[in-house]
């Protein structure tokens, strides 16, 4: 079964400051995506970017960009020049297949990270 | 821009009442999903549906069931309301054509109170 660690329950960091947020996973798949999610206090789900496991070059999403070391098992991501609306949680998932090896999109969730953007 | 809307936002429950937990998104998505996300945890899939008429368990379907008749709705039940389903309900959607690498949308969300 495929796994989604964050070991970091909370990261805090200065407003202006990058930060990086850790994901390592879990999995015998050769082909897979990885995703991070941003939830507010408000309690939505926001898509933030995503990294297949084939893709040579990190994907970037403006301020977002994400550090994937695939021989690591990390993607990690990385908030540059954090803002007070950075504040929220961040979730790390991977697309999950069945034992017949089809997808059908579903995600398995790491625990989550609370970043806290001082002013 | 609906997106996903999910109904209602709060619910309290007493233990052994039944509810349905409404979802419908308009983007013409073929694939479906129910989350549960408990305190301080990530989400956790519920069951899922990969067009009308097909469904499938998650990791965590016991004392639910879901119905898929069109492409725009995916209702969760709940049977006979357990304590241990106090919880916050998301539903989302996605588009796969081939590919299964598409982001999920989500809706706000349900918070459901089981007293």
């Amino acid at each position: 079964a495929q796994k989604i660690t964050q070991t970091q329950p909370g990261m805090f960091v200065q407003e202006k400051e990058a930060v990086t947020l850790d994901c390592t996973y879990d999995t015998s798949d050769q082909s897979y995506g990885l995703f991070w999610y941003k939830q507010p206090s408000s309690g939505e789900m926001i898509f933030l970017i995503y990294q297949g496991s084939y893709d040579e070059q990190n994907a970037t999403e403006g301020r977002y960009s994400l550090n994937f070391q695939k021989a690591r098992k990390s993607a990690n991501l990385v908030i540059s020049a954090s803002q007070l609306g950075d504040s929220a949680m961040y979730f790390c998932a991977m697309r999950e297949f069945n034992a017949g090896g089809t997808s059908y999109g579903k995600l398995t969730f790491g625990q989550g990270t609370i970043l806290t953007v001082h002013p | 821009n609906a997106g996903v809307t999910q109904t209602p936002k709060f619910r309290i429950l007493k233990i052994g009442q039944s509810m349905t937990l409404q979802c419908t998104q308009d983007m013409n998505h073929n694939y479906m999903y129910w989350y549960r996300q408990d305190p301080g945890m990530g989400l956790k899939l519920i069951y899922y549906s990969v067009g009308a008429g097909i469904t499938d368990k998650g990791e965590v379907p016991n004392g639910y069931n879901v119905s898929r008749s069109t492409t725009e709705d995916f209702p969760l039940r709940l049977e006979l309301a357990a304590p241990s389903q106090t919880s916050v309900y998301f539903c989302a959607s996605s588009y796969s054509q081939g590919s299964a690498d598409q982001p999920q949308h989500f809706g706000d969300g349900t918070r459901l109170s089981i007293l």
